[in-house]
């Protein structure tokens, strides 16, 4: 059975930083791009980014909101998917879900975390 | 940036009713589009790929269609757990983007 959890969210000052782990078990991690996804309270799904696995260089994507800002990155050795999040702003408040993307040339999104909450405010 | 535009944002129906959710994509896609359900404090669940494929284990009351940009969720007889948040996602080019969700809820 595929296992995502987070952990490392909770409450933070504007301007600081916060770091999410994800622990995936139930699959061969490293096959996999690995992503982050956002839900701010009461809203709609927000795609954060990606990485990529090992065979595509464990290259990165980013949402224009996060770019510059937010850092994903794994270790394939521990099975774990991280989000470094600097700068933090209050529109950053949000649930984040790590999510597997599936094993395919266009991969979607098959299967989620049960989501950590982060909050932003002074 | 690719736009995902899901109609209705809402909608009321009863157990057994058939029910459509629209999604329209500002540009081409090709099918790369999914579609999750969630329910309230949960997360997302993915229910098809490729705009027709249905994931594993989820049940064949429910389908997707394409017809170019317009893209199509399909729940032929509504059932008390199908009751939540829909949302449609196009994964063809980067941002990835989702719709702004369908909200089903019981008439």
């Amino acid at each position: 059975e595929v296992q995502l959890v987070e952990s490392g969210g909770g409450l933070v000052q504007p301007g600081g930083s916060l770091r999410l782990a994800c622990a995936a078990s139930g699959f061969r991690f490293s096959d996999h791009y690995m992503d982050w996804v956002r839900q701010a309270p009461g809203k709609g799904l927000e795609w954060v980014g990606r990485i990529r696995n090992k065979a595509n260089s464990y290259t990165t994507e980013y949402a224009a909101s996060v770019k510059g800002r937010f850092t994903i990155s794994r270790d394939d050795s521990k099975n774990s998917l991280f989000l470094q999040m600097n700068s933090l702003k209050t529109e950053d408040t949000a649930v984040y879900y790590c999510v597997r993307a599936s094993y395919s040339s266009s991969p979607d999104f098959d299967n989620w975390g049960q989501g950590n909450m982060v909050t932003v405010s002074s | 940036d690719i736009q995902m535009t899901q109609s209705p944002s809402s909608l009321s129906a009863s157990v057994g009713d058939r029910v459509t959710i629209t999604c329209r994509a500002s540009q081409g896609i090709k099918n790369w589009l999914a579609w999750y359900q969630q329910k309230p404090k949960k997360a997302p669940k993915s229910l098809i790929y490729a705009a027709s494929s249905l994931q594993s284990g989820v049940p064949s009351r429910f389908s997707g269609s394409a017809s170019g940009t317009d893209f199509t969720l399909t729940i032929s007889s509504l059932q008390p757990e199908d009751f939540a948040t829909y949302y449609c996602q196009q994964y063809n080019s980067y941002p990835l983007t989702f719709g702004g969700g369908t909200k089903v809820e019981i008439k």
